[in-house]
């Protein structure tokens, strides 16, 4: 079973900084399968990037994946306020334990 | 537009059963693998089930295995989960996800919330 490793837990930054959240795999996977997602309180999850590296429907620009084998990104090129929240990486069944993003 | 909306939530004593409902709009429901994924409060996200868009294949989360049935009704547009044996642990809000062909979740329903406690 793949084991998805998020990092940092938290991340405290200010608005229009760059954010960068890594998602390590316990074992190499399938670019293909690699996606991303925001989590807002209250809310459910919204997928972000896809195949590691495709932005869904309506994603902003700002947010960009990357990776391959056991090492993903995603960064926040820079930070707006409606981007704090939790964020995961989720490869089929498997998702991260989340990466916080708070303001500083 | 897209839409899940699942229903059926509640408080439910352990040991317990109930079954959840989604009923989907906006899109050929036929035509999608479909998922359920929960969140304990303040937790992350845990996949629980997978059904095939005509129903014929189907996963299960090892927590969840033998307790938990997954099933569709595609006349219907209707996704359903029928847990049985409910533990304090199955305490989650419940998500009906759509899958992509990449198994992403695109679209996700607002959750419906069950509680297992006496």
């Amino acid at each position: 079973e793949i084991v998805l490793t998020q990092s940092p837990g938290t991340l405290s930054l200010s608005p229009g900084e760059r954010a960068t959240l890594s998602c390590r795999a316990s074992q190499s996977v399938s670019s293909s399968y690699l996606a991303w997602y925001q989590q807002k309180p209250g809310q459910a999850p919204r997928l972000l990037i896809y195949g590691a590296s495709s932005r869904a429907t309506g994603i902003p620009d700002r947010f960009s994946g990357s990776g391959s084998g056991t090492d993903f990104t995603l960064t926040i090129s820079r930070l707006e306020p409606e981007d704090f929240a939790v964020y995961y990486c989720q490869q089929r069944g498997t998702f991260g334990q989340g990466t916080k993003v708070e303001i500083k | 537009e897209v839409q899940l909306v699942e229903s059926g939530g509640g408080l439910v004593q352990p040991g317990g059963s109930l079954r959840l409902s989604c009923a989907a709009s906006g899109f050929t429901f036929s035509s999608y693998e479909m998922n359920w994924v929960r969140q304990a409060p303040g937790k992350g996200l845990e996949w629980v089930s997978y059904i095939s868009s005509s129903g014929s294949t189907i996963y299960y989360a090892d927590s969840v295995k033998g307790r938990f049935t997954i099933s569709r009704d595609n006349a219907k547009n209707s996704l359903y989960l029928q847990m049985n044996s409910l533990r304090a642990e199955d305490t989650a809000v419940y998500y009906c996800a759509r899958a992509t062909s990449a198994v992403d979740f695109d679209y996700w329903g607002q959750g419906t919330l069950v509680t297992v406690s006496s």
